[in-house]
């Protein structure tokens, strides 16, 4: 186990919701990645968040907004939800510090949007 | 930006033969390459990850190679055994000084059979 949680593990929206997700990272981590997995493929880098701003985005709507607090923990909101939402939300924790790059995946959110 | 092509998708083998998936990338700018392991329902698992300064690692029953020049690296898993049956990510990413995105293939779906 990595030591990353997140909450809920599993969550059923209709669409046009809204939906936050909850990431803990691991001890001694200063930096959350968020990542998009839809069935049967890799994952797909959503943002970075480090000391509680955005550090990097991927190609995702600005419907996909995100947080992290002082105790870096983060949250992952997505507005006007659509069925291609979908997918297996994870997020990563590492120590951006010197460029290291090693991340540690918790076990995931699953969303389904009906 | 940078791809990441991953092959093959499906690796069926026989346990105590050896596994091999290979993995190209675009960017010549990458310089970190990790390899997940990631179980039914489960977030993926760092299993073992190569710099660009190094051609090859090892850890016990899996190694990693990397060849710059032609941007291609490898995991090679030994003396398989059924619980190495999982889908398997490879990634690259830079090493920069403000965010570590990472960019992942498609996975390989490997079955051990007894």
């Amino acid at each position: 186990e990595t030591g990353v949680t997140q909450s809920p593990t599993h969550l059923i929206k209709t669409r046009g919701q809204q939906v936050t997700l909850r990431c803990s990272s691991q001890s001694g981590h200063n930096t959350v990645s968020w990542y998009q997995q839809a069935l049967g493929q890799g994952p797909q880098f959503i943002f970075q968040y480090y000391r509680e701003e955005e550090n990097g985005r991927g190609n995702f709507p600005p419907r996909f907004s995100g947080l992290q607090f002082p105790n870096y923990s983060s949250e992952l909101n997505v507005n006007a939800l659509e069925l291609d939402d979908s997918a297996l939300y994870l997020c990563a924790s590492s120590a951006l510090a010197g460029g290291n790059n090693e991340q540690f995946f918790g076990p995931g959110t699953r969303l389904t949007v009906l | 930006g940078e791809n990441v092509e991953q092959h093959p998708s499906t690796l069926s083998v026989q346990e105590g033969d050896s596994a091999v998936i290979k993995c190209t990338y675009s960017d010549s700018a990458s310089n970190y390459f990790p390899w997940y392991k990631q179980e039914l329902g489960k977030g993926p698992q760092l299993i073992i990850d190569i710099r660009s300064n190094v051609g090859e690692k090892k850890d016990q029953r899996i190694a990693v190679t990397l060849n710059k020049t032609a941007k291609h690296f490898s995991l090679h898993i030994t003396e398989t055994q059924p619980e190495d049956s999982a889908v398997y990510f490879c990634a690259a990413s830079r090493k920069t000084d403000s965010w570590g995105k990472f960019q992942f293939g498609a996975g390989t779906q490997v079955v051990v059979t007894p």
